[in-house]
């Protein structure tokens, strides 16, 4: 069975384009996260989605940052425009679903990631 | 809030040396506390996690945490080390409840040949 998929790989662009990634989580998973994870740190969550709907998008920079997941299923994070210290590591995951009860756990599954550089 | 803590941002040991990696976690309630692997170019695996229960958990590819209450900490610890464990390490703590998760800073595991 396939991982989380994420395109591109690597990415280089100059300050003030706008950029896309996407991600393809496993089948049947209905949650999704996109996670920033800069040099020399740990990720860090940016939206999380239970289906198509955004129920956590607190850490999201609103003014740049934008992300969809039309169908729920596949999603894309934007960042129009650019800026240098955007230059990061951008991880997708996916895990079954919020489970909602504090007993069990549903293991979130990461893509190896989109490097970003930013000229 | 939730935070944590990885005190060795580097850590360098011997092929089939023993390994030690620190974990301190900051967390109002019982934690749940994960460990995950991440090699260069890959995401993030996760190696094992704690709940509730037996304090000492076996996880994947022969590593084990123990969690210690008294000392807010959860290292993880592997009797003998392959050079194929190279990679970063991350400690996180999280809410079941909605899958949340925080994660340390990392450490970054090189072996000697």
């Amino acid at each position: 069975e396939a991982g989380v998929v994420q395109s591109p790989r690597y990415k280089i662009i100059e300050k003030k384009q706008p950029v896309a990634f996407w991600c393809n989580p496993i089948s049947g998973h209905n949650t999704l996260y996109w996670y920033l994870q800069n040099l020399g740190q740990g990720p860090e969550l940016l939206i999380r989605y239970e289906n198509e709907e955004a129920v956590d998008d607190s850490q999201l920079p609103k003014d740049r940052f934008s992300a969809e997941r039309l169908k729920g299923v596949d999603s894309t994070l934007k960042i129009q425009p650019a800026e240098l210290g955007d230059s990061a590591v951008y991880l997708c995951a996916s895990s079954l679903g919020s489970s909602g009860r504090a007993v069990s756990y549903n293991e979130q599954f990461f893509g190896p990631g989109t490097r970003l550089t930013v000229l | 809030a939730q935070s944590v803590t990885q005190p060795d941002i580097h850590i360098t040991v011997s092929e089939g040396a023993s390994l030690e990696l620190r974990c301190n976690y900051s967390y109002g309630a019982t934690p749940y506390l994960f460990w995950y692997v991440q090699s260069p170019g890959q995401g993030l695996q996760l190696l094992l996690k704690y709940f509730s229960g037996d304090t000492l958990v076996q996880g994947i590819k022969g590593f084990e945490a123990e969690f210690k209450r008294s000392q807010s900490s959860f290292n993880l610890r592997k009797p003998s080390v392959h050079w194929s464990d190279a990679a970063e390490y991350f400690c996180a703590v999280g809410e079941v409840r909605d899958d949340k998760i925080i994660f340390g800073k990392g450490t970054r595991l090189h072996i000697l040949p």
